[in-house]
């Protein structure tokens, strides 16, 4: 059975400072994996998507994700905070490409302080 | 604009009055689903559809009903609602075999509360 897990369900830096939010996952199929962002008061959108073309992944707003099958992970990164990030991201699991059965994992949320 | 639309986004009300939660997407898509949202739980899936009178029960099915009569509209109705059904839900669109393949695109939730 595939599931995913963030670990950590609140996280907090200071603006500038490097942004890591972390994500495991266990598929008995080569997973499509994805990390979605929530602002307040709105629906998810997408940040990156992992479908096997390449290991690191780039998305909107300078995020990036390294796909790394032997740790199983699919951690988001980004260099430099802005409190502009300060949101729940949710990492997500699928066994195929378009996404269409999508398994979230809990969420973490970013907190951004000047 | 591309956009999937809920309605209600806030509605309050009673245990056992039956009450549909629209969707409505303007892309054409394929698939949709309804998601509900719970703090420390994440996302769940309730119900999805591939096409038109294809609907599959998610995750989380119980108490809830789907019908997709047409492409666009995806509504999500609860029969007899109770408390435990109190949710921030989103409905959600993709399409099917086109470079965007794996990008859902949700609506921006309706909050229910089931006193």
């Amino acid at each position: 059975a595939q599931s995913v897990t963030q670990l950590g369900s609140h996280v907090s830096v200071s603006e500038g400072a490097l942004v890591l939010l972390r994500c495991n996952y266990s598929s008995s199929v080569p997973p499509y994996l994805f990390w979605y962002v929530q602002y307040p008061n709105q629906g998810l959108q997408l940040l990156l998507k992992y479908t096997s073309a390449a290991t690191l992944v780039k998305g909107i707003n300078g995020f990036e994700a390294e796909f790394k099958k032997s740790e199983t992970s699919f951690h988001l990164t980004k260099p430099s905070a802005h409190m502009s990030d300060a949101a729940e991201y949710f990492c997500a699991v699928s066994f195929n490409q378009a996404g269409t059965a999508l398994i979230f994992g809990k969420g973490t949320t970013l907190s951004v302080s000047s | 604009e591309a956009q999937v639309t809920q309605n209600p986004r806030y509605l309050i009300t009673v245990t056992g009055k039956k009450l549909t939660v629209t969707c409505s997407q303007n892309m054409n898509h394929e698939y949709m689903s309804w998601y509900r949202q719970d703090p420390g739980l994440g996302l769940r899936q309730i119900y999805y559809s591939m096409n038109v009178e294809v609907t599959d029960k998610g995750d989380v099915p119980e108490g809830y009903k789907v019908s997709r009569k047409e492409k666009r509209n995806f509504p999500l109705i609860l029969e007899s609602p109770s408390p435990n059904q109190t949710s921030l839900y989103f409905c959600a669109s993709s399409s099917l075999g086109s470079p965007k393949d794996g990008e859902l695109f949700f609506g921006e939730g309706s909050r229910l509360t089931v006193l």
